[in-house]
């Protein structure tokens, strides 16, 4: 089983629709969680973090973990054709020099 | 400048060719990494320096060979490369702590003829 797995979609919406992307994983001892946005000729970008169970929101987005089912979602609300991206999941362990552990990866198009 | 930088941006090279990719990182971090993205793959991670040490090797082949020579460059050298390596190849740069979130450059796309 691979540590980490995302949906590899891609995945494609009207605008203004409610995206819900998710990455399950294997380690339970993972403690930090991310979701980067990586745009086309671009490196990835942090944009939501988050440390052990629960939510945290910014803006439209909103980040989900769920360490009993070792899930862990991004909301999109009202999607924006900026919006349109690649979007990885990645987790670490706790610890400094820890290292990241990504999802391969989904790619989402929000249609104007 | 601001965050961190990679050039070339783009680079086609042969297989017999030696080039080398440099990395920037202006955010006073102390940490500097190398990764390689190819379609449909996680992130592979490369090597991890930590203040100037490599403190990672990810079973990466010796014709990739890495050069921090202080905290904020970070060199990838490389020579007699394969088809198989062409990606896009991104450098990244955090604070060692419990946080120690990672910032990436725009990577430098290469492609091995």
């Amino acid at each position: 089983q691979k540590e980490v797995e995302q949906d590899p979609g891609p995945l494609s919406v009207p605008e203004g629709a409610i995206v819900s992307l998710n990455c399950t994983y294997s380690n339970s001892a993972f403690q930090y969680f991310m979701w980067y946005r990586q745009y086309s000729r671009k490196g990835p970008e942090l944009l939501m973090y988050t440390y052990s169970s629960g939510n945290k929101e910014d803006g439209r987005f909103t980040a989900q973990v769920d360490k009993s089912s070792k899930y862990i979602s991004l909301f999109i609300r009202d999607s924006q054709p900026s919006d349109s991206a690649t979007y990885l999941c990645a987790m670490r362990l706790t610890g400094a020099n820890s290292k990241l552990t990504f999802g391969k990866g989904i790619t989402l198009s929000v249609r104007p | 400048e601001t965050g961190v930088t990679q050039t070339p941006r783009h680079l086609v090279m042969g297989m017999t060719n030696k080039k080398s990719l440099k990395c920037e990182q202006h955010l006073g971090h102390n940490a500097m990494y190398w990764y390689k993205q190819s379609a449909k793959k996680p992130l592979e991670l490369m090597f991890v320096y930590n203040f100037k040490e490599q403190t990672e090797n990810n079973s990466v082949p010796s014709r990739f060979s890495p050069e921090c020579p202080n905290s904020s460059h970070l060199f990838l050298h490389l020579h007699t490369l394969q088809p198989e390596d062409s990606a896009l190849y991104l450098c990244a740069s955090s604070q060692p702590g419990d946080t120690d979130t990672q910032y990436f450059g725009p990577g430098t796309r290469l492609t091995v003829l």
